[in-house]
């Protein structure tokens, strides 16, 4: 079963540093997202991409993230200048069309900004 | 914020059917009910959405009130690796719209 993957699984950074998060959706997806979960907290929304632009950024997203789905595949997220509350598990998330429905989450990302 | 109202926590014996309330008296008419559940620090897994009528699937079953001002997700066979956390979101089926989750059901299921 087609499954989105993420890379690397634990990213360790120091402060200040730039970080770039990975992930591959599932080939025939159209809808890309990232997601992310302060330890012991909600799942939070960053950012939804569609048709090679941002459709709908949170508050979160701010001008210190980036994302880009550079060559049809990969689809990643910048951190541009990483703080310590930045540590957290994200999660890329991708769906076929209209709704999560069928859609699927990767297995995340842990951040630790030291 | 959430649209929805969860329990903090169940439990379940192993083999029992789990049945997970939510209200979300405020849906709207073109929202359906999604559930995901999220098994340790792993990504959310998708289970099931509905818009007013019963699913149900090879995961679980999806009973939507009449009113659709509630719903409940029902695994009828629950297992110890059914122990995670479920979140019922609403949610317009537009790709652009996220997932909003609250804190979910933290269901333990029980040898």
């Amino acid at each position: 079963e087609p499954e989105v993957t993420q890379t690397p699984s634990h990213q360790v950074t120091q402060m200040g540093q730039e970080v770039i998060l990975r992930c591959v959706p599932i080939s025939n997806h159209l809808y890309f997202y990232w997601y992310r979960q302060i330890l012991g907290q909600k799942v939070e929304f960053l950012v939804s991409f569609y048709n090679n632009e941002i459709s709908e950024k949170s508050e979160i997203f701010d001008d210190q993230f980036s994302v880009e789905r550079p060559d049809g595949s990969n689809f990643t997220l910048k951190i541009r200048s990483t703080k310590l509350e930045d540590s957290a598990m994200y999660f890329c998330a991708s769906s076929p069309g209209q709704g999560l429905g069928g859609g699927a989450f990767g297995p995340g990302t842990r951040l630790t900004v030291t | 914020d959430a649209k929805t109202t969860q329990p903090t926590s169940m439990d379940c014996a192993e083999g029992r059917a789990a049945n997970l309330p939510c209200n979300h008296s405020t849906i709207s008419g073109n929202e359906y009910v999604y559930w995901y559940r999220q098994i340790h620090s792993q990504g959310p897994q998708y289970i099931i959405h509905g818009l007013k009528n019963n699913e149900t699937n090879e995961m679980a079953s999806l009973i939507i009130t009449e009113d659709r001002k509630s719903s409940t997700l029902i695994l009828p066979h629950a297992t110890l690796r059914d122990t995670a956390v479920y979140y019922c979101i609403v949610r317009a089926p537009s790709g652009n719209t996220p997932l909003v989750f609250g804190k979910g059901t933290r269901l333990s299921v029980i040898a």
